[in-house]
């Protein structure tokens, strides 16, 4: 299996911050990267696709990059909406994800 | 717009079986492929199986002795059924699509399950 770490495990930001998180492979597993935002109470949110593709109707201040066994989701401004658990998950042997990012408003 | 909802009973007791529906609305799931997901108290989530368009399933190897995923057409729900289950599979459980070479693009709420006698 292809373990995913994603760093902080927690993370506190003001609004307006520019924000980083992280996710480990590993393994290579060649962009076949996903990052989704989830809420309490509610389901998944898919925010970007294989690396950098945003999904539709997601704001344009969620972005991501990476290659290789790094991987980093961005969120230029946060909002205090953005309040949430991320976590990334590969599909690119078999299916496994990370253990999560909590994101706090400072 | 696609929908999921997951429903079935939130207590199983050891030894049984759990079985949860996955309805869907807005999609067809003689399209794509569906799949469950579980997400453990702790927040280590797991890909349990999918079933495709054309009925044709994949499991997960950790869970290939004890999983069933299945479907009804006429009613567009599919299906989970883990027998033999111990605490350890407490969990939320969620059903999702699966979008073309994106990965898991829609899923449900969750349903929490707790396994207890």
């Amino acid at each position: 299996d292809i373990q995913m770490t994603q760093s902080p495990s927690v993370l506190s930001a003001s609004v307006g911050d520019r924000v980083t998180l992280n996710c480990k492979a590993s393994q290579n597993i060649n962009k076949y990267l996903n990052w989704y935002q989830q809420k309490l109470g509610e389901a998944p949110k898919l925010l970007i696709y294989n690396t950098n593709n945003l999904q539709t109707g997601i704001p344009s201040r969620f972005s991501g990059s990476g290659s290789g066994t790094d991987y980093t989701l961005t969120i230029s401004s946060l909002q205090p909406e953005d309040v949430a658990t991320y976590f990334c998950f590969q599909h690119n042997s078999w299916l496994t994800f990370g253990s999560g990012t909590k994101l706090e408003i400072k | 717009e696609v929908q999921l909802q997951e429903s079935g009973p939130g207590l199983v007791k050891p030894s049984q079986s759990l079985s949860l529906t996955c309805s869907v609305t807005g999609y067809s799931i003689t399209s794509n492929y569906w799949g469950w997901i579980r997400k453990f108290p702790g927040n280590k989530m797991e890909w349990m199986g999918y079933i495709s368009y054309s009925g044709s399933t994949s499991y997960n190897p950790s869970l290939k002795s004890r999983i069933s995923i299945t479907r009804d057409t006429s009613k567009n729900q599919f299906f989970l059924q883990l027998n033999s289950v111990t605490t350890e599979d407490t969990a939320t459980y969620y059903c999702a699509r699966w979008g073309l070479r994106r990965g898991f693009d829609y899923w449900g709420q969750g349903v929490m399950v707790t396994v207890s006698s």
